[in-house]
């Protein structure tokens, strides 16, 4: 069973306007997530991260919010720009410590 | 970026026949880690290690073997290749003084 859950498979935006990625997680006792942004052909690069005592990470054009009571995350780019557009993957370090689990992406695409 | 390489980047095998993926890391991170991704499935964790000698197995092992003789080498073997092996294979590290995964380039990974 799928322990976290990215249900949009894609998301189109204008530029300028604000981008939101959702993640939902099963498993209450996962307290570190990351989400990962993916171009064709090449790795996943990190992106931003949260810890599940805090509710908020910003940096620069992108935060992460984390509602823990609803065991969901989400990633606000703002503004969107056309160099956005890549695939986005939420993940949560597992409960051992010692690997992520990942959700199964959302393609974001952003139009000028 | 923690200097990884995988090699070879792009491959084309005939079924039953046996593949070595190689992943090299320079940052002399413990944690390394065999992913694939499929369509429709984001990142799956194939096989892991926590130390020379020391492995462990992902959600979906079935089919591969890995081996860590050095910290900085993490080889993942098709003992038999089968056409639902057709993926694209990402390696990554995890260091002990760090709280991201580091990804490779990928191979990109034809069976016929």
């Amino acid at each position: 069973d799928q322990q976290v859950k990215q249900n949009s498979p894609s998301l189109s935006v204008q530029e300028g306007r604000i981008s939101i990625l959702n993640c939902d997680y099963t498993n209450s006792m996962f307290d570190y997530f990351l989400w990962y942004k993916k171009y064709p052909a090449e790795g996943p690069t990190f992106l931003i991260s949260i810890s599940s005592i805090k509710d908020k990470n910003e940096d620069g054009r992108f935060t992460v919010f984390l509602n823990k009571s609803a065991k969901h995350l989400s990633l606000h780019i703002v503004p969107s720009q056309p160099g956005d557009s890549a695939v986005y993957f939420c993940a949560a370090i597992n409960q051992a410590g010692t690997a992520l689990i990942f959700g199964k992406g959302t393609t974001l695409s952003v139009s000028s | 970026d923690a200097g990884i390489t995988q090699s070879p980047r792009h491959k084309v095998t005939e079924t039953g026949t046996p593949v070595t993926l190689r992943c090299h890391q320079t940052e002399n991170h413990r944690y390394m880690y065999w992913y694939r991704q499929d369509p429709g499935h984001g990142l799956r964790l194939i096989h892991y290690s926590y130390g020379v000698k020391d492995t462990d197995k992902g959600e979906v092992s079935d089919g591969y073997s890995v081996s860590r003789s050095k910290t900085e080498d993490f080889l993942l073997t098709l003992e038999s290749a089968t056409s639902s092996q057709t993926s694209v294979y990402f390696c990554a590290t995890w260091g002990d003084n760090t709280d991201t995964q580091y990804f490779g380039p990928g191979t990109r990974l034809t069976v016929l």
